[in-house]
């Protein structure tokens, strides 16, 4: 049981350019999230999405853009990158709202 | 809106000796978990607990709801135990609210 994964776990980026980050889970959860963690600082919610198909944005959306298309996918698109995107990214699902939640392992973005 | 505030903000100990880190919430609790981040970066589920005690070997947990307050208890520390330690209280868009962590240090 793989549980959460993310994929790429590294990658650095030229400003301007693009990328997708791809998260998997396999535990049939409605709930997926996009955090990012920032040095000093707990984890801030990018979005979020409740079901297959849907999405909504969370604290920090600008600049950020995601899509559910298959209930166990939920990728996070960075459109023109900027260095302030630059961060350790962690995607999370739980079963429903308000039940245990459960952490990819990370993915660190450069932006240089 | 929701504050989740994490104390003491580092901590530094000898091996074999015993800690409390403390959550204070700012609003009603509710699905409160506890994660140890390793230093490789990875975030491990320690405890859901959003009231009662739970144990699990050396590690221990208490969420007191009414009083808006959830304590991690570390006892024998070993230097495995090392990393930074996090609660997260459930917000209303279904996520976890985090505080700014914990930063754990057991020397040998």
């Amino acid at each position: 049981n793989a549980g959460v994964t993310q994929t790429p776990k590294f990658r650095v980026l030229k400003t301007g350019q693009s990328m997708t980050l791809l998260c998997a889970q396999d535990m049939n959860h409605e709930y997926m999230y996009w955090y990012r963690q920032d040095p000093g600082m707990g984890l801030r919610l990018i979005h979020y999405s409740v079901g297959e198909g849907t999405t909504a944005k969370g604290e920090v959306p600008d600049g950020y853009n995601v899509s559910r298309l298959k209930k166990q996918n939920f990728l996070l698109g960075l459109e023109s990158a900027a260095p302030s995107q630059t961060s350790v990214y962690f995607c999370a699902s739980s079963r429903a709202m308000n039940t245990e939640a459960f952490f990819g392992q990370g993915t660190r973005l450069t932006v240089v | 809106g929701i504050q989740v505030e994490q104390s003491p903000p580092d901590l530094i100990l000898q091996e074999g000796a015993n800690s409390t880190l403390r959550c204070n919430f700012s609003d009603s609790v509710n699905n409160l978990q506890w994660f140890h981040q390793n230093p490789w970066g990875q975030l491990i589920n320690l405890f859901y607990i959003p009231s009662g005690t739970k144990q699990n070997g050396r590690l221990s947990a208490t969420t007191v709801a009414t009083e808006r307050y959830s304590l991690l208890y570390i006892s024998s520390s070993q230097t495995t135990d090392s990393g930074v330690y996090f609660c997260g209280n459930g917000g209303s868009q279904g996520n976890l609210i985090f505080g700014k962590g914990t930063k754990l240090s057991v020397k040998p």
